[in-house]
Order: structure tokens, then C-alpha cells, then sequence
């Protein structure tokens, strides 16, 4: 089936600084990608749709300017959290669909310090 | 109201037996429904899709019902290893995705 890779798997990084990371969809085309967070024991929530040459959607709550989505082409989509906050800390899952079926990358593990 | 409602669990059964849950979903236009296993700090993984007619494999059945807006997932003989948060996710008529929080079940021996 297809595969979603996710870099890096885990990153670890001070409080103020930003962090970007990548989702790319390795043998489909994505004009969609899908951006989520999973705090521990809790269920995931969508964070933004990432659309390929234009803006992101955003999910209520989420603000844009903080967790900034760009779909530079048609298999790759980065999700930079700006100023990270201790808060931040999560584990950070995207998903790309094709035919229907969402295949999910294998999460980032965010810790801010 | 939720786009998709699902019992977060826990549910706790004996090794052995049947369990079954299910999602509902508000929006009548949805389509292409499937379940998804997590695993704990992993990702979603594909279970199996869910169809009107029912989809089988193996232990797992899964079922949709338009009428009712929800879906089923019934696992038997249940085993330690099915042990996991098992996720509905489906598509609403804009091509939304939409997914249930996650039911949470834990096989004990």
C-alpha cells in the first residue's frame, strides 16, 4: 500500500525556537495532506488541511500563525510550530489520502523544554 | 453536535470474547467509512473499510448503516493482541474528513 514518511520521528527543542517538520507521501501524489496532534491518552485532533499551492485550512482553535503549513508540491507538506511552548509538546501525526483511504505517517514526537 | 460520535471506552473483556462498537455520524451525505487500530504512541493503521453489504475478515466484521448513520465493528474470540484505541473515520459530502475520538479496548487474560 502507500507509504507516508514523517521526519524527524522525534525532536526535542528549547522553549522560543521553531520546529519544522515534513510529511511526504513516498509513492503517491497528495493534493491533500492532513495535519494532526495527539496529546498522551488522548484522541486525535485535526489541526489544518494542508492543500497543495494554497492555503491551509485550519480547524477551529488552531491558530495559523503558530503552527504555519506549507504544501509545496504535490508530495511533501511541512508543519513548522513557531515559538514553541512546553505546551507544544505532543506527538504530531499527518495523512494523505488516495483513493479514499487515509494512510498515516508515523507521527513526530515534539517535546519542548 | 459531533460530526462522528464514538464511545471512548474503556472496554474491558475477557480474553476469548465477542466485543462490538460503534460510531455514529450526523451528516447523511458521509461516505467511505473505515476503522483504524492505534496502538499506543503509534499511528493509525487500516483495519478494514466499511461497506452497506458488510466486510469480513477473519474475526472482525464491519458493517454501515445508512439508515441508522452508524457504523459497526465486531471483533470475536478476541485476542491480548487486539488490545488498542480502534478509530472510525470517514469522509463527509465535502470531502471532509471526519473521525470518532477513538474507542479505547483492553483484552485481559
Amino acid at each position: 500500500g502507500a507509504v507516508v514518511s514523517q521526519h524527524p520521528s522525534w525532536v526535542i527543542c528549547k522553549s522560543g525556537t521553531s520546529v519544522k517538520i515534513e510529511c511526504r507521501s513516498l509513492d503517491f501524489q497528495a493534493t491533500t495532506m492532513f495535519w494532526y496532534r495527539q496529546f498522551p491518552k488522548q484522541s486525535l485532533m485535526l489541526m489544518a488541511t494542508s492543500n497543495e499551492g494554497s492555503k491551509a485550512t485550519y480547524e477551529q482553535g488552531v491558530e495559523k500563525d503558530k503552527f504555519l503549513i506549507n504544501h509545496a508540491s504535490l508530495t511533501l507538506s511541512t508543519l513548522t510550530v513557531t515559538s514553541a511552548h512546553p505546551e507544544d509538546s505532543s506527538f504530531y501525526i499527518c495523512s494523505a489520502p488516495q483513493d479514499y483511504e487515509q494512510y498515516f505517517g508515523p507521527g513526530t514526537r515534539l517535546t519542548v523544554t | 453536535r459531533k460530526e462522528v460520535e464514538q464511545d471512548p471506552g474503556p472496554f474491558n473483556v475477557p480474553e476469548g470474547a465477542t466485543v462490538a462498537f460503534n460510531c455514529t455520524y450526523s451528516n447523511s451525505a458521509s461516505q467511505s467509512f473505515f476503522w483504524y487500530r492505534q496502538d499506543c504512541r503509534k499511528e493509525p493503521k487500516l483495519l478494514m473499510s466499511v461497506y452497506s453489504s458488510g466486510n469480513e475478515d477473519g474475526r472482525f466484521t464491519a458493517q454501515l448503516n445508512r439508515a441508522s448513520q452508524y457504523i459497526s465493528l465486531l471483533i470475536r474470540d478476541s485476542k491480548l493482541s487486539d488490545s488498542a484505541t480502534y478509530l472510525c473515520l470517514g469522509y463527509s459530502s465535502a470531502s471532509k474528513i471526519i473521525f470518532g475520538s477513538g474507542t479505547r479496548l483492553s483484552i485481559r487474560p
